[in-house]
This record gives C-alpha cells, structure tokens and sequence, in this order.
C-alpha cells in the first residue's frame, strides 16, 4: 500500500534559523507531490507542488523542495524561518491515479520561537 | 468565490445520534474528498467522488456516508455517531486529478 511518512513530528527552531522537513513516499510509479501548510486555528493550504521538471520547486513564503527520485524523498526547506511560520505541515502524494485522491503524512508541528 | 465552504463549525454529538456534515464548493469542480484529521495522524481519506453520481470510499469509510446529487454539494452523513468518530473533518475539492486540493474550513465533532 501506498505510505507518506514524515520524519519529524515536532521540530522547535529559533528566528532565523534554516528548516528542513523530511518527506519519504512508498510508491514506484509516477507520482505528484505535495506540501500543504496549517496555521493555528485555519485550514490546510497549499505551499508547493511538483508534478514534472525541474525537481527543485519553489513555493509560497519562501519555502522550496526538493524531489529526489531515487530516494523517493520530497523534502521542505527554507533558509531563515520566521515566527509566523509555526504552523502543521503535511507532504501529500497523489499516485497518479484517475481520481485525484492524496495520501497524507502524519504532518510535523513546527514551532518557532521568537 | 467563497471557495469550499463547510457547516457546522463545532458539534457535540451524544453516542448513537446521527448528522450530516455540509460541503459545499462554488468553483464548479468535478472532484470531491472528504478527510477526518487525528492528532499525529495525518489526513485520512473517508469518501470521494469524482463527479455528480459518481461516490467511492477511501482508507476509513467505516461509520460514515456520502451522496453527491450536485457538483456544489457533497455532503457527510454520520448515522450512529461513535467516540472513535470524534476527530476534525476536511472536506476538499479539485478541479482536476493533477490539481491542487483546495480545502475547507472544517468541522470539529465531539462524540460523548
């Protein structure tokens, strides 16, 4: 069965500090990839997305990915985070399938201290 | 737009009580989802539909129901609530397979 995990559950940085989210997906054939973000209190909304090209993407509120297929690897980055980035974060995989349907990871809480 | 919309907000449900959660979505995409959010879970997928007419379970179907009579509305229906479908619900939509979901406010439920 398909699976997204996510390494980290809770991650705690200082401003300013660099953030790396780890995402590792279980499925060989072709897949679209996912980052979705959740602020205190809002619903889920989409950072970046990689279906195809360049496997560096860039997303919303400086963050960006990397796809490394061979790792099967799909991890969040950003260089300086802020305290408005405490947020839950999801990598989500669609296999490709006919019906759009995404599977989640078990999402990582950062925190940023200010 | 108001995008997708999803009512009630909170509810508390008594054990064995029924409801049905609204979705709503005014972007006029064919693909529907709904999700139930569980701390340190992740998203599961309850049901989906990928049309009017047109419904299939995802991983946790269990306990719940969906009809899709409209492409705007996909609603949730809950007929013995249970503790164990306590959770946040997500509804979703797209417009296409390769398209990003854009979600939902979502419905927190309570089952005592």
């Amino acid at each position: 069965a398909q699976s997204v995990s996510q390494h980290n559950h809770h991650v705690i940085l200082s401003e300013a500090a660099s953030l790396e989210l780890g995402c590792n997906y279980s499925y060989g054939g072709t897949v679209n990839l996912f980052w979705y973000v959740q602020y205190p209190g809002q619903h889920l909304q989409l950072l970046l997305k990689y279906f195809s090209g360049d496997p560096l993407v860039k997303g919303i509120k400086g963050f960006e990915a990397e796809f490394i297929k061979s790792k099967f690897s799909f991890n969040l980055r950003k260089p300086s985070v802020q305290w408005s980035d405490t947020a839950e974060y999801f990598c989500a995989v669609n296999a490709a399938s006919n019906t759009g349907k995404l599977i989640f990871g078990q999402g990582t809480t950062l925190q940023v201290k200010p | 737009n108001a995008g997708v919309t999803q009512t009630p907000k909170f509810r508390i449900l008594k054990i064995g009580q029924s409801m049905t959660l609204q979705c709503t979505q005014d972007m006029n995409h064919n693909y529907m989802y709904w999700y139930r959010q569980d701390p340190g879970m992740g998203l599961k997928l309850i049901y989906y539909s990928v049309g009017a007419g047109i419904t299939d379970k995802g991983e946790v179907p269990n306990g719940y129901n969906v009809s899709r009579s409209t492409t705007e509305d996909f609603p949730l229906r809950l007929e013995l609530a249970a503790p164990s479908q306590t959770s946040v619900y997500f509804c979703a939509s797209n417009s296409g397979i390769y398209n990003e979901q854009f979600f939902g406010p979502g419905t927190r439920l309570t089952v005592l």
